[in-house]
C-alpha cells in the first residue's frame, strides 16, 4: 500500500542544492507530507512537514505543487553529514497515526 | 537529541526467548508508537498507543505485544524469538493532539540480535 514514490538514490555535490523529488498521487485533501532522514541505523530524524504551502526551516525548504500530486525537499548546500537515506512520508490509516517510509532515496553527497 | 529514550541500546539473546524493549517518551507526549527495521523489510509500523490505549495496528506479530503504562513509558515485549527477529527497534512519540501534531520524534532504537 505504498502511498509515495521517490528515486532509490541520488548524488549531490558537496555545497550544492539537493533537490529530493517525491510522488504522492492519493494523497487526501487533509494529509500532511512529512520528510525524514536516517543516517546510517540512527533513528529516523524529523526534517520538515507541509500541507499545500511551501515550508521553510532551519534544515530544508518544501516544495508542494499545487495539486498536491507531488513535492520536492531542498537541501540549499548540501554537507557530507547531509549523506543519509531520505523519506517522504504520507500518514496512513483512519485511525492512528503511523507513518508508511517506503524504501526512501539514498543521497550521497559528493566531496 | 530528540527526547525520546529507549533501552537497552544492545540485546543479544537465543531463539525461543523472550526480551521487553523500553521506550520513554519525550515530555508531554501522549502518544508511543513502535517500529521494525530489518534488513529485508525497510522501517514498518507496529502499534501505536494513545495515552494508555491501544490506537492502531500494523504489521505486528502475535508472539509481540506492547503496553503504555500510567506514566506514558511503554514496553514491547516479544516472545518466542526466531532469527528473524533481529532488527532494529525503533520507538517514536509525538503529541497527537490533532492534525499538526503529528511529527513523530524517534528514539535511537535497540538492535536485537537472535542467535
Amino acid at each position: 500500500d505504498a502511498k509515495t514514490t521517490q528515486p532509490p538514490s541520488m548524488d549531490c555535490a558537496e555545497g550544492r542544492a539537493a533537490n529530493l523529488p517525491c510522488n504522492h498521487s492519493t494523497i487526501s485533501g487533509n494529509e500532511y507530507v512529512y520528510w525524514y532522514r536516517q543516517i546510517h541505523s540512527q533513528g529516523p530524524q524529523y526534517i520538515i512537514h507541509g500541507l499545500k504551502n511551501n515550508e521553510t526551516n532551519e534544515m530544508a525548504s518544501l516544495i508542494i505543487t499545487e495539486d498536491r500530486k507531488s513535492s520536492t525537499l531542498i537541501l540549499p548546500h548540501a554537507t557530507l553529514r547531509d549523506t543519509a537515506v531520505y523519506y517522504c512520508i504520507v500518514r496512513v490509516g483512519d485511525t492512528g497515526n503511523q507513518f508508511y517510509f517506503g524504501t526512501g532515496t539514498s543521497l550521497t553527497v559528493i566531496p | 537529541d530528540s527526547g525520546v529514550t529507549q533501552t537497552p541500546k544492545h540485546l543479544i539473546t537465543a531463539t525461543g526467548q523472550r526480551v521487553t524493549l523500553r521506550c520513554s517518551p519525550r515530555s508531554g507526549d501522549l502518544s508511543v508508537y513502535w517500529y521494525q527495521q530489518s534488513l529485508d523489510q525497510g522501517l514498518q509500523f507496529l502499534i501505536q498507543y494513545y495515552n494508555g490505549e491501544e490506537r492502531a495496528k500494523g504489521n505486528i506479530l502475535e508472539r509481540f505485544s506492547a503496553q503504555q503504562f500510567p506514566d506514558l513509558h511503554s514496553e514491547l515485549n516479544l516472545s518466542s524469538l526466531e532469527l528473524g527477529d533481529s532488527a532494529l527497534y525503533f520507538c517514536a512519540s509525538s503529541v497527537d493532539a490533532g492534525m499538526n501534531k503529528e511529527t513523530q520524534y524517534f528514539g535511537p532504537g535497540t538492535r536485537l540480535l537472535v542467535l
